[in-house]
């Protein structure tokens, strides 16, 4: 969707590095929230933000932090990367609560 | 602790035949229902949702049932087309503790559907 970009789309990276994705909309949207993706899992959720500078913690926030400085922008950072943390990222925008969300495309990480 | 649940990994149909996809939630607190379709290397998309004030919601070939007395979901594809083919997640959400709802959504583990021509 054009409303919403996620960069980079694939990463391999090398374990203990810092590791930053970036997820960008257009749409103006005040919800966004970051998933993984692994098999047998479903999705699920690692951080939210309701509003710049308002985050909270998902299912899944061990050994990720996550930030936004500005609406359009919601950035995901894995501190020291584990081969544990290897998956496909989705980020995901929301006008409302409780309603449909628009993904961007994922990123495939790999933890080496 | 899995609070949204798909146990069928897989779904195979016949064009032209209904698909039934199945999902069991187990927190009460639940009162949003979704479904998304996703395609290989792209994200999930949006495919139809219900409140639970109802439990019937159609759009088109796709209709989903709620049944909150058994904490379950369907979604029914009529007709199916080999477009249809897809990974489908049944998600999701409800108020915090505070009554208040930030639109986080809980997923199941999906269901690989494949139409057949």
């Amino acid at each position: 969707d054009a409303g919403i970009t996620q960069s980079p789309r694939h990463k391999v990276t090398e374990t203990g590095t810092p590791v930053t994705l970036r997820c960008h909309q257009t749409e103006n949207h005040r919800y966004m929230y970051w998933y993984r993706q692994d098999p047998g899992h479903g999705l699920r959720l690692i951080h939210y933000s309701y509003g710049v500078k308002d985050t909270d913690k998902g299912e899944v926030s061990d050994g990720y932090s996550v930030s936004r400085s500005k609406t359009e922008d919601f950035l995901l950072t894995l501190e020291s990367a584990t081969s544990s943390q290897t998956s496909v990222y989705f980020c995901a925008i929301s006008r409302l609560a409780n309603y449909g969300y628009t993904f961007g495309s994922g990123t495939r990480l790999t933890v080496v | 602790d899995q609070q949204v649940k798909q146990n069928s990994p897989s779904l195979s149909v016949q064009e032209g035949r209904i698909s039934i996809l199945n999902c069991d939630y187990t927190n009460s607190m639940f009162d949003y229902f979704l479904w998304y379709k996703k395609y290989p290397a792209e994200g999930p998309t949006f495919l139809i949702s219900i409140s639970s004030i109802k439990d019937k919601n159609e759009d088109g070939r796709f209709t989903v049932f709620l049944n909150k007395s058994a904490k379950h979901l369907s979604l029914h594809i009529v007709p199916s087309q080999p477009g249809d083919s897809a990974v489908y997640f049944c998600a999701a959400s409800g108020v915090d503790a505070g009554g208040t709802s930030y639109g986080k959504l809980t997923f199941g583990q999906g269901t690989i559907l494949t139409v057949h021509p």
